[in-house]
Order: structure tokens, then C-alpha cells, then sequence
């Protein structure tokens, strides 16, 4: 167990629709990370925070945003889904602010249908 | 876009073997660290090597890094059916960790 949850482990849902997924980093880390890994794009980084500021932003549509609250846990919002957007979506945490070892939780799996 | 490229892709080991397993990157990198993901979980770390370091070991896990030819290496020795997994390089530069495709090994009892 690496810390790190993730709700909800499973999501199915409709073309065009919204989804928040959520995310509790490890007991005092500061930094969140989201991935997307699917069959044909492999696993790619889409977004970093550190302390409630976005850090570092990688391969994450527009349709796609992100945020930190304060408690530190991080939500990541997809909006008009498309049937490509079905994949793992998996969060990390690190204590630092990039760089150090990421500690994943176990990813929720969405289903776009 | 991914980084790092993982050679082979597959790799079929008998236990108490070793399984060797190259990374190869492109751009300039911070550090290095090795993955492993079990069917479908979250991903473990296994080993971080810096751009200065160019071997490291940890357990049964021995790491290389080769920053003229841009490349590393994963050796697991003696290998146990636990290992069975997928194993990926990842490399760190400009705050993001970028992943390769990944080696899926199979240990055979």
C-alpha cells in the first residue's frame, strides 16, 4: 500500500459527459501527479502540483483541468469525454517538489462508452 | 510524447535466473528511476539513479546509467515468479517524469 487513494477505482460513463476523479496524496507530501496510461499512448504525465500551485504541465488536453485544495488532496476534472479518453488515470504524490521517487495509488479505471 | 524506449519488449525467464532490461532517452535528464507495475496496478519505484551516479545497486536490482549514449540498464538477479511484471524507465528533467513503454517479464516457475 504506497499511501496514496484513489476514488473511484472504476468509472463508466457516457460520450460528452464530465468526470471528476479524486485523489489523496501520502500523510505530509506536498506534490500531486496525475498520469494517463492507455494501450496505444503508453503511460504519459498530464499535470503537477506542489502545495496548491501547478508546477509542471505535460501531454493534458484542454478539456481536461486539474487543482489542489488545501488539505492537499487533488481532483482531476475531464469534460466532454470521447471514447479515447477511456484509460487508467493513475495519481502520485511525492514529498519534494519533483525529481524524488512517486509513490502511485491504484489508479481509477474509466470506461467511456 | 514518451522519453525513454525500453528494450525488449517482452522478456521469458526461467526463476533464478537474470533478467536484463535497457532503457534508452533522448534529451538531457536530472535522474532515472525504474518502475515496476503488476497487471494493471499503480507502479512501484524501484530504483532512482541521478545523472552523476553511473551505477547503483539495491537488493537484488543493479542499475546502470550511461549519460554519453543516453541509456541505462535494469538487471534483477535471481529472479523469483514474484517478479513477474512490467518494468519502466522513467526519466526526470524540466519537473516532469517521463515514461518509456516499458519490458513485461515473465518468470517461469
Amino acid at each position: 500500500d504506497s499511501g496514496v487513494t484513489q476514488t473511484p477505482k472504476h468509472l463508466i460513463t457516457a460520450t460528452g459527459q464530465r468526470v471528476t476523479l479524486r485523489c489523496s496524496p501520502r500523510s505530509g507530501d506536498l506534490s500531486v501527479y496525475w498520469y494517463q496510461q492507455s494501450l496505444d499512448q503508453g503511460l504519459q504525465f498530464l499535470i503537477q502540483y506542489y502545495n496548491g500551485e501547478e508546477r509542471a504541465k505535460g501531454n493534458i488536453l484542454e478539456r481536461f483541468s486539474a487543482q489542489q485544495f488545501p488539505d492537499l488532496h487533488s481532483e482531476l476534472n475531464l469534460s466532454s469525454l470521447e471514447l479515447g479518453d477511456s484509460a487508467l488515470y493513475f495519481c502520485a504524490s511525492s514529498g519534494s517538489g519533483g525529481g524524488s521517487e512517486q509513490f502511485f495509488g491504484p489508479g481509477t479505471r474509466l470506461t467511456v462508452l | 510524447s514518451q522519453q525513454g524506449e525500453e528494450d525488449p519488449q517482452a522478456l521469458s525467464i526461467q526463476e533464478g535466473e537474470n533478467a536484463t532490461m535497457n532503457c534508452s532517452y533522448k534529451t538531457s535528464i536530472n535522474n532515472l528511476q525504474w518502475y515496476r507495475q503488476n497487471s494493471g496496478r499503480g507502479l512501484v519505484h524501484l530504483i532512482l539513479i541521478r545523472s552523476n551516479e553511473r551505477e547503483k545497486h539495491s537488493g537484488r536490482l543493479r542499475v546502470t546509467l550511461d549519460t554519453s549514449k543516453k541509456s541505462s540498464s535494469l538487471l534483477i538477479t535471481a529472479s523469483r515468479a514474484a517478479d513477474t511484471a512490467s518494468y519502466f524507465c522513467a526519466t526526470y528533467n524540466d519537473y516532469k517524469l517521463s515514461f518509456g513503454a516499458g519490458t513485461t517479464v515473465t518468470v517461469r516457475a
